[in-house]
């Protein structure tokens, strides 16, 4: 079964600040992982997938995160954090096994300080 | 490229009444829906998983015969919540992956729709 773990609910940076939004995940097969970011009252936008290209993966509005497998690890990251980008972050787990069923993770909230 | 609507994005109904919910994708064509629910500060909650002119697949624990589920052509699908109850309120959002012209492997996610149940 898969799962994902998001170490913290709150993550708190100020502006210019390097973000780091840590998931790890647990899946039997090769994992589909990805970073959606949710603003309030609003859907989820995806940030950026991995599906076994590339480790690293560079995203929307700056964000990248790397693939570690031996860590089990899909980490968020961005250099230089801007007021904007304060929002829910989640970390998501899928397979093609299930009908390519999604399992989030609980969710980030990024604050930025200015 | 891959558009998702809901509509309507905002619902306030009665206790007992039912209450529909539209997803659309705009512009491709999706062989699968997903309905999720998220309470206030939390994640989601995958409900059920639809194809396209079959039966919804309900995840353990929502009730089917409460929140229907109808995907009747590649581009529509709806929820409606029967008898809905002050419980039922909570934020749903429906997400639907595509065939040709978008990523497969990637879900697309409408705005949400907010249910307040009186």
């Amino acid at each position: 079964a898969q799962s994902v773990t998001q170490l913290g609910s709150h993550v708190s940076v100020s502006e210019g600040a390097l973000v780091l939004l840590r998931c790890n995940y647990s899946s039997s097969v090769p994992p589909y992982l990805f970073w959606y970011v949710q603003y309030p009252n609003q859907g989820l936008q995806l940030l950026l997938k991995y599906t076994s290209a590339a480790t690293l993966v560079k995203g929307i509005n700056g964000f990248e995160a790397e693939f570690k497998k031996s860590e089990t690890s899909f980490h968020l990251t961005k250099p230089s954090a801007h007021m904007s980008d304060a929002a829910e972050y989640f970390c998501a787990v899928s397979d093609l096994t299930g009908g390519f069923k999604t399992i989030f993770g609980a969710g980030t909230r990024l604050f930025v300080k200015a | 490229g891959a558009v998702v609507s809901q509509h309507p994005s905002r619902v306030i109904c009665k206790s007992g009444t039912s209450v529909k919910i539209e997803c659309r994708s705009l512009d491709f064509q999706a062989t699968t829906m997903f309905w999720y629910r998220q309470f206030p500060k939390k994640s989601l909650m995958l409900m059920a998983t639809s194809n396209e002119g079959s039966k919804a697949t309900y995840e353990q624990g929502v009730e089917k015969d409460k929140f229907l589920i109808n995907h009747a052509s590649l581009t529509l699908s709806t929820l409606t919540v029967t008898s809905a109850h002050p419980e039922d309120s909570s934020f749903y959002i429906c997400s639907a992956t595509g065939t040709s012209g978008t990523s497969t492997d990637t879900q697309y996610f409408g705005p949400g729709t907010r249910l307040t149940v009186l």
